[in-house]
């Protein structure tokens, strides 16, 4: 079974400052996906970023990168120079490729951008 | 482009009332998914259809039962609702095989109030 863990509830974060959000998994499943999700207060789940568990580079999607060390566990989400648009709740989620299981979601991490 | 669509948005019911959520998506996926969300508790996966003619629970069951009508479509029935199903409730798609990483594409959710 996978499980995903975001330690963090709510981050505070100034206005063109960067910010980590932490995320760390456990799966037994050798391949594997890592993806993070937006929610903004309107609702919508946007996709962000997406690791394969073989990928050789951390994954980059403009202002979001994904810092994935896989002997820890963990895949933590990086916003360079934060927006006020950027105030959402955050999602990190996995799924297993070997067993074709559905996705799983953590907690998520509510993240304030203060200008 | 609909991408995923689910009806209603809304809905108030009394406690034993039934109601179907419907879900229908044009992107010719193989796999639906049914997740509720709760505050503090991220998405959890109630139901899933991984491809067209199957189905399986998922964390969350009790209580719904789910009918994959044919590849587009995928509904959520609440035969006898209860307070505790007062939820804002996801449809979701991905492709399954292939090389394709899976990645969830959402509707926009249903919030469902049980008095």
């Amino acid at each position: 079974a996978q499980k995903i863990t975001q330690t963090q509830p709510g981050m505070f974060v100034q206005e063109k400052e960067a910010v980590t959000l932490d995320c760390t998994y456990d799966t037994s499943d050798p391949s594997y996906g890592l993806f993070w999700y937006k929610q903004p207060s309107s609702g919508e789940m946007i996709f962000l970023i997406y690791q394969g568990s073989y990928d050789q580079q951390n994954a980059t999607e403009g202002r979001y990168s994904l810092n994935f060390q896989k002997a820890r566990k963990s895949a933590n989400l990086v916003i360079s120079a934060s927006q006020l648009g950027d105030s959402a709740m955050y999602f990190c989620a996995m799924r297993g490729y070997s067993g074709n299981t559905p996705l799983v979601f953590g907690k998520g991490t509510r993240l304030s951008v203060i200008a | 482009n609909a991408g995923v669509t689910q009806t209603p948005k809304f809905q108030v019911l009394k406690t034993g009332q039934s109601m179907t959520l419907q879900c229908a998506q044009d992107m010719n996926h193989n796999s639906m998914y049914w997740y509720r969300q709760d505050p503090g508790m991220g998405l959890r996966l109630i139901y899933y259809s991984a491809s067209e003619g199957t189905t399986d629970k998922g964390e969350v069951p009790n209580g719904y039962n789910v009918s994959r009508l044919n590849k587009r479509e995928f509904s959520l029935r609440l035969e006898s609702a209860a307070p505790s199903q007062t939820s804002v409730y996801f449809c979701a798609s991905s492709e399954t095989w292939g090389g394709d990483t899976g990645e969830l594409f959402f509707g926009e959710g249903s919030r469902l109030t049980v008095l």
